[in-house]
């Protein structure tokens, strides 16, 4: 079965200062990996998604994730966090063969300190 | 012009009652969605519709009816609502149905509280 772990429930940061998202998935396929963003009182927007060409992927508004597989890792990083990046982070695996059905992680929500 | 339309975003009721939330698309998109977030944020698929037809129905009390009249617009129907059902209902499109590489697109969610 396919699962993904979201290492923290909560995850806070100062602005200007890097951000780390952590995620572990389990998949007994190579997955398509998906980091999904929710802004308070609204739906969910794809950041960015890895599908088995190049393991760095960058996403929207300078966030980008790195697959490990020997890790089994997809942990989500920005090099300088904005007030606008407070919000609830998803990651997110796609299993094949399931009719497109994501399968989604606990979430985890990031602050932002001025 | 709003790609994931859903109403209403806001609704509130008393158990026992019936209650319908629409969705609708204009992406063109084949394949829709219906996703349930609780409480705690958790969100997890209810059914899938693609062209009309239902290919993804994940273990939902019988009570939840999602029809497709069309294959832009998803509802979804609950009846004799019970406490639990209290959650934020989600409907989403795809472009290409079973493609694991696809993107969703969400609408803004539709909140219901039973009391």
């Amino acid at each position: 079965a396919q699962s993904v772990t979201q290492l923290d429930s909560h995850v806070s940061v100062s602005e200007g200062t890097p951000v780390l998202l952590r995620c572990n998935y389990s998949s007994s396929y190579s997955p398509s990996l998906f980091w999904y963003v929710q802004h308070p009182n609204k739906g969910l927007q794809l950041l960015l998604k890895y599908t088995s060409a190049a393991t760095l992927v960058k996403g929207i508004n300078g966030f980008e994730a790195e697959f490990k597989k020997s890790e089994t890792s997809f942990h989500l990083t920005k090099p300088s966090a904005h007030m606008s990046d407070a919000a609830e982070y998803f990651c997110v695996v796609s299993p094949p063969s399931q009719g497109g059905k994501l399968i989604f992680g606990q979430g985890t929500e990031l602050s932002v300190k001025p | 012009d709003t790609a994931v339309s859903q109403t209403p975003k806001y609704l509130v009721t008393q158990m026992g009652n019936d209650k319908s939330i629409k969705c609708e698309q204009n992406l063109g998109h084949d394949t829709m969605y219906w996703y349930k977030q609780d409480s705690k944020k958790f969100l997890k698929i209810m059914f899938s519709y693609n062209n009309k037809e239902l290919i993804i129905n994940e273990t939902v009390p019988n009570r939840f009816s999602p029809k497709s009249p069309d294959k832009a617009h998803l509802n979804l129907h609950i009846n004799s609502l019970e406490l639990g059902d209290s959650a934020v209902y989600f409907c989403a499109s795809s472009q290409v149905a079973g493609d694991p590489t696809g993107e969703l697109f969400f609408g803004e969610g539709s909140r219901l509280t039973v009391l």
